[in-house]
C-alpha cells in the first residue's frame, strides 16, 4: 500500500533552516509529483510547492520563492524539503502528499503522517 | 494566484440534514476543483474531484457540482462520521490554492 513516511518534530530558532524528508513506498517513487503542503495550528491549508521525482524538477509557490527547496534522492525514494530563514509564522504542520493520476493530476490522494516544525526562540 | 472562497466558514448541523457548502473562485478554474475532509490530528481525504466526480470508496452522499468560478459540495444526509473540516482546492493554475474551510459541526 502507498505509505508516505515523514520525519520527526523539529523545533528551530528564528532565522535557523529545517529540512523534512519524505520516504515513499508502496508504489514507483518517481511516477507520481510530491507536494509540500503546510498547516498552521488551527488554520487551512497552504500549498508551498512540489517536485517531480523524476526530472528533479520543481514548482514553488511565489511567497516560499527563494526560501523553500526541494530536493528528491531516488535510490532511497526519498523527497525533501527545507525551509530557510525561519520565522514564527512558519510554525506549522508541513506534509508531504502524492499527486493523483490521470485526470487526478494535482489532485492529492495520498498523504504524509505530517511534520510538526516549532520556530521560537 | 487565484483565490477560493468557502462559506460558510462553520455549519451547525444535525445528523440526517442535507448540507450545502459552497466555493467561489477569483477566476474561472473550469471543472478543476476538489473537495477534501479533514479530521482532527489527521490528513486531509479526498472525496471529490473536476467538481463532480466521487473519489473511490467515498460514500454516494457525497456529491460536487459547478463549474468556472461557482462550486458546491453536497451531503444528502449527514451522518455522525462526517462531522469534519472541508476544504475546496482548485488546480487549473500553480500555485494550487485552498479555500479557508468550512468546520461542520453538530448542532
Amino acid at each position: 500500500q502507498v505509505q508516505l513516511v515523514q520525519s520527526g518534530a523539529e523545533v528551530k530558532k528564528p532565522g535557523a533552516s529545517v529540512k523534512v524528508s519524505c520516504k515513499a513506498s508502496g508504489y514507483t517513487f518517481t511516477y507520481y509529483y510530491i507536494h509540500w503542503v503546510r498547516q498552521a495550528p488551527g488554520q487551512g491549508l497552504e500549498w508551498m510547492g512540489g517536485i517531480y521525482p523524476n526530472s528533479g524538477g520543481a514548482i514553488y509557490g511565489q511567497k516560499f520563492q527563494g526560501r523553500v527547496t526541494m530536493t528528491r534522492d531516488t535510490s532511497i525514494s526519498t523527497a525533501y524539503m527545507e525551509l530557510s530563514r525561519l520565522t514564527s509564522d512558519d510554525t506549522a504542520l508541513y506534509y508531504c502528499a502524492r499527486d493523483g493520476e490521470l485526470e487526478r493530476r494535482n489532485v492529492i490522494d495520498y498523504w504524509g503522517q505530517g511534520t510538526l516544525v516549532t520556530v521560537s526562540s | 494566484d487565484i483565490q477560493m472562497t468557502q462559506s460558510p466558514s462553520t455549519l451547525s448541523a444535525s445528523v440526517g440534514d442535507r448540507v450545502t457548502i459552497t466555493c467561489r473562485a477569483s477566476q474561472s478554474i473550469r471543472s478543476w476543483l476538489a473537495w477534501y475532509q479533514q479530521k482532527p490530528g489527521k490528513a486531509p481525504k479526498v472525496l471529490i474531484y473536476k467538481a463532480s466526480s466521487l473519489e473511490s470508496g467515498v460514500p454516494s452522499r457525497f456529491s460536487g457540482s459547478g463549474s468556472g468560478t461557482e462550486f458546491t459540495l453536497t451531503i444528502s444526509s449527514l451522518q455522525p462520521d462526517d462531522f469534519a473540516t472541508y476544504y475546496c482546492q482548485q488546480y487549473n493554475t500553480y500555485p494550487l490554492t485552498f479555500g479557508g474551510g468550512t468546520k461542520v459541526e453538530i448542532k
